[in-house]
């Protein structure tokens, strides 16, 4: 029952793309930047798009983040093994004056 | 460089409470909002609310408002978060995570903190 929506899962095969979906509304996506954080659990979350389509510098230009109304989307090319992962979108929630996230998405490299 | 270093696992038996601290370094610690997270077993991130290490000033998601108090010593750039009344579905990992600016992303991240519920 996450503020976002998201897949609970997706795969793929060594060097394919996979595309990842996150869904809101005008009070949180609609209004306020996207951003992206790929969870190995165990680690801490790495900040993965910013901005709803900006990498940070080490981000390898394998993902890419885009947004169109109340939606966003994670796109990965080229899967390699070490994507594996759980991938969360998140955003400003302007009635909570907070951060929502999506429920998560674990990618599975088959 | 930017580094959160937080406090050690913790066991608690529920209704206890727990506190978990966050050591900021690299940068000055009252500009930067710090921002509390958490991933439960089985279950995603999860925000909790955040505090500005300048005034004290905080805003706590509605599920924990009660239960949660985020505080700070400025004399030692620390940050930290209570959680009372614990219940065994309060075992998570515990994050704090910094924003580059008040409705932006995180960019920095402590290393996480286990609490675990358990009789």
């Amino acid at each position: 029952q996450s503020v976002l929506t998201q897949p609970s899962s997706a795969s793929g095969t060594p060097g394919q793309g996979v595309t990842i979906s996150c869904s809101g509304s005008s009070s949180n996506i609609g209004s306020n930047i996207v951003n992206w954080y790929q969870h190995v659990p165990g680690t801490a979350p790495k900040l993965l798009i910013y901005r709803d389509d900006q990498r940070p510098s080490g981000v390898p230009d394998r993902f890419s983040g885009s947004k169109s109304g109340t939606s966003a989307s994670l796109a990965i090319s080229g899967l390699q093994s070490e994507d594996e992962a759980d991938y969360y979108c998140a955003a400003w929630e302007d009635s909570l004056n907070g951060v929502v996230f999506g429920g998560g998405t674990k990618l599975t490299v088959l | 460089q930017v580094q959160l270093m937080q406090s050690g696992p913790e066991v608690k038996k529920p209704g206890a409470s727990v506190k978990v601290s966050c050591k900021a370094s690299g940068y000055t610690f009252t500009v930067y909002y710090i921002h509390w997270v958490r991933r439960a077993p089985g279950r995603g991130l999860e925000w909790m609310g955040w505090l500005n290490p300048n005034t004290g000033a905080t805003n706590y998601a509605q599920k924990f408002q009660g239960r949660v108090t985020m505080t700070r010593d400025t004399s030692i750039n620390t940050a930290y978060l209570e959680l009372t009344r614990l219940r065994y579905d309060d075992t998570a990992v515990y994050y704090c995570a910094r924003p580059p600016s008040y409705f932006a992303w995180f960019d920095s991240w402590g290393q996480g903190s286990l609490v675990t519920v358990s009789s």
